[in-house]
C-alpha cells in the first residue's frame, strides 16, 4: 500500500460525458502528478501539482484540467469525453516534487467511455 | 515521439538466473533515470533509480547500468524469483520531475 488512494476504482461512462477522479496523496506529501495510460502504452504524464499550484504540463487535452486543493487532494476532471480517453489513469504525489522525489502512486481509477 | 523505448515487450526467464531488462532514450538531456515495477491492479511501485553522474547503482538483487555514450540502461535482477514477475518501467527526467516512461516490459520467472 502507497499509502495514495484513488476513487472511483473503476468507471463506466458515455461519450460526450464529464467525469472527476479523485486522488489523495500520502500524507505529509505536497505534490501530485497525474498520468494516463492507455492500452499498450507507457505511462503519459499530464500534470504535476506543488502545494496547491500548477508546477508542470504534460501532454493534457485541453478538455481536461486539474486541481489541488488546500487539504492537498487533487481532482482530475475530464469533459466531453471520447472513446479515446477510455484508459487508466494514476495519481503519484511525492514530498516536494523535486528531482530525485520518488513518486509514489495510487492503484488508479480504470476509465471506460463507452 | 517515444523518447524512451523499452524494445522487448516481454521477457521470460528461469528462477535462480538473471533477469535483464533494457531501455534505450533519445533525450540527452535526461539527467536521471528510475525503474519502476507494476503488479496488476496495482499502482507502479519504484524499484530503483540512478542519476546521470553516475553508471551504476545497486540494490540488493537489483543494479542499474546507465550508458550515457549510448544512451542506454538496464536493470539487472539477480537472483531472479517467481514474485518479480510484473512489467517493469523505465523512466528519465530533467530538471522537475517529468517523468518520461517507456512502455513497459512483462517479466515471467517461471520455477
Amino acid at each position: 500500500d502507497s499509502g495514495v488512494t484513488q476513487t472511483p476504482k473503476h468507471l463506466i461512462t458515455a461519450t460526450g460525458q464529464r467525469v472527476t477522479l479523485r486522488c489523495s496523496p500520502r500524507s505529509g506529501d505536497l505534490s501530485v502528478y497525474w498520468y494516463q495510460q492507455s492500452l499498450d502504452q507507457g505511462l503519459q504524464f499530464l500534470i504535476q501539482y506543488y502545494n496547491g499550484e500548477e508546477r508542470a504540463k504534460g501532454n493534457i487535452l485541453e478538455r481536461f484540467s486539474a486541481q489541488q486543493f488546500p487539504d492537498l487532494h487533487s481532482e482530475l476532471n475530464l469533459s466531453s469525453l471520447e472513446l479515446g480517453d477510455s484508459a487508466l489513469y494514476f495519481c503519484a504525489s511525492s514530498a516536494s516534487g523535486t528531482a530525485t522525489d520518488t513518486q509514489y502512486f495510487g492503484p488508479g481509477t480504470r476509465l471506460t467511455v463507452l | 515521439d517515444q523518447q524512451v523505448k523499452q524494445n522487448s515487450p516481454s521477457l521470460s526467464v528461469q528462477e535462480g538466473r538473471i533477469s535483464i531488462l533494457n531501455c534505450d532514450y533519445t533525450n540527452s538531456m535526461f539527467d536521471y533515470f528510475l525503474w519502476y515495477k507494476k503488479y496488476p491492479a496495482e499502482g507502479p511501485t519504484f524499484l530503483i533509480s540512478i542519476s546521470s553522474i553516475k553508471d551504476k547503482n545497486e540494490d540488493g538483487r537489483f543494479t542499474v547500468f546507465l550508458n550515457k555514450s549510448a544512451k542506454h540502461l538496464s536493470l539487472h535482477i539477480v537472483p531472479s524469483q517467481p514474485g518479480d514477475s510484473a512489467v517493469y518501467f523505465c523512466a528519465a527526467s530533467k530538471g522537475f520531475q517529468k517523468l518520461v516512461f517507456g512502455t513497459g516490459t512483462r517479466l515471467l520467472v517461471s520455477p
